[in-house]
């Protein structure tokens, strides 16, 4: 089953922020975050995996409450390179599916001068 | 490669024909993953390996898609008798196999299928 994203859409003004939610009825292991610009791949931002380790972007933050089955990214004092779709990803870490990588439907954040 | 290659990059084909698609992943990762994306849409999972094995093939969407994987690395997706509603940017993504999804995917450019 794949996570599920809020909002779907976002428009900003450059230097604004924003709040990106993915949550998931699973027990999450790690919780992964991409964007995509259009007409491109998804490019790795982060990894957050249970017992608070993180890897990725500098730039940007993001959380996860594993007793929630949720994660939040934080995109803050915005730039016009941030525009684009983000995706988080859940991976199955147990059963038949292991390694299973799922994701989302997509947030779309637009940045605007 | 330095990165996952796929191709074709654009495949137009006629309504009931096959069609495969390929994927090249980074050379030692064994995880490889194959997503559709329809027009706007998001990331919808079909199939992904370990190695040469498919433990989840749930995401198939019908018996015209299959999927293999030969020698732990290139990987083809093959879809039968295709239809107007295949048409999508088939994407293809490969990682190391870590604990617990701690290691990255990588994505390629992805093929842009149109059925006509």
């Amino acid at each position: 089953q794949q996570p599920v994203q809020s909002p779907q859409a976002v428009i900003l003004r450059e230097g604004e922020d924003a709040v990106i939610n993915c949550s998931s009825s699973k027990a999450l292991y790690s919780v992964h975050w991409y964007r995509q610009k259009h007409g491109e791949a998804p490019v790795f931002l982060m990894i957050l995996l249970k017992g608070g380790e993180q890897k990725g972007h500098d730039k940007i933050s993001a959380s996860f409450n594993e007793k929630k089955q949720q994660s939040s990214l934080y995109l803050t004092a915005s730039q016009l390179s941030y525009s684009g779709t983000y995706f988080c990803g859940t991976y199955d870490a147990g059963g038949t599916s292991y390694g299973k990588l799922t994701f989302g439907q997509g947030t779309i954040l637009t940045v605007h001068p | 490669g330095a990165g996952v290659s796929q191709s074709p990059s654009n495949k137009v084909t006629e309504k009931g024909k096959d069609v495969e698609l390929r994927c090249d992943p980074i050379s030692g990762h064994t995880a490889l993953y194959w997503y559709r994306q329809s027009l706007g849409q998001g990331l919808e999972f079909l199939i992904y390996f370990q190695g040469n094995s498919a433990p989840d093939k749930s995401g198939l969407p019908s018996d015209r898609f299959s999927a293999e994987r030969t020698g732990g690395s290139v990987s083809t997706l093959t879809i039968q008798r295709t239809q107007q509603e295949d048409s999508a940017v088939y994407l293809c993504a490969s990682s190391l196999v870590g604990a617990y999804g701690n290691t990255e995917a990588f994505f390629g450019q992805g093929t842009r299928l149109t059925v006509v």
